[in-house]
């Protein structure tokens, strides 16, 4: 069955300083992968998502992640963090044998510092 | 378009009784998925349907259940309410045929069980 680790609980940067959110997949098969933002008391936002081609990909909010093979990971990143950013993070695995069943992460909880 | 909406925002009940969650998706999508999202175990899948079938069902109780309409409208019904049920409750809709396809969020329904 297909997994994902999010190994950091929680992140504290300061405004304009870059990040890196990690996410580890479990899945023998090419994995589709998401990263969603959640806000307190609102649903997810799709912030990008990776299913085949170049392994570098854009998503909104100046956010991109990479997804690395070798590694099984589809680590998040944002080159200077806003404070509007801080929030919850989930990263995603869907799987063609699963439909459309995603799993989650337990999310990154991300704070902003002046 | 209109992105997902689910009604009601907040719901309160006490144990005992039976509650039923709406959602509305995307204009056009065929598939809606359901999540319950608790501070304790995350978002975990609870079912999809599309074309009005249940095409993929997660491991919670049969008290958990749910239908779809023609118009891809969804419901979500809890029977017999335990103090655990207490969750925010997540629907997603997506374009969905045979393969892995984006999902998008609602806000969720907070549900708490008194």
């Amino acid at each position: 069955a297909q997994s994902v680790t999010q190994p950091d609980i929680h992140i504290t940067v300061s405004e304009g300083a870059s990040l890196e959110l990690r996410c580890n997949y479990s899945y023998g098969a090419t994995p589709y992968l998401f990263w969603y933002v959640q806000s307190p008391g609102q649903g997810l936002q799709l912030l990008l998502k990776y299913f085949s081609g170049d392994t570098l990909v854009q998503g909104i909010k100046g956010f991109e992640a990479e997804f690395k093979r070798s590694q099984s990971s589809f680590n998040l990143r944002k080159p200077s963090v806003h404070w509007s950013d801080a929030a919850e993070y989930f990263c995603a695995v869907g799987a063609k044998s699963t439909g459309n069943q995603f799993y989650f992460g337990t999310g990154t909880s991300l704070t902003v510092i002046p | 378009k209109a992105g997902v909406t689910q009604t009601p925002r907040y719901l309160i009940k006490t144990r005992g009784q039976q509650v039923t969650l709406s959602c509305s998706p995307i204009s056009g999508h065929r598939s809606v998925s359901w999540y319950q999202q608790t501070p304790g175990q995350g978002l975990q899948f609870l079912f999809e349907y599309f074309s009005e079938t249940q095409r993929n069902k997660g491991n919670f109780p049969g008290r958990f259940s749910g239908r779809q309409f023609s118009n891809s409208r969804s419901e979500m019904n809890v029977s017999t309410l335990e103090l655990g049920d207490s969750a925010l409750y997540l629907c997603a809709s997506s374009l969905a045929g045979d393969v892995v396809d984006t999902q998008y969020f609602g806000p969720g329904t907070r549900l708490t069980v008194l």
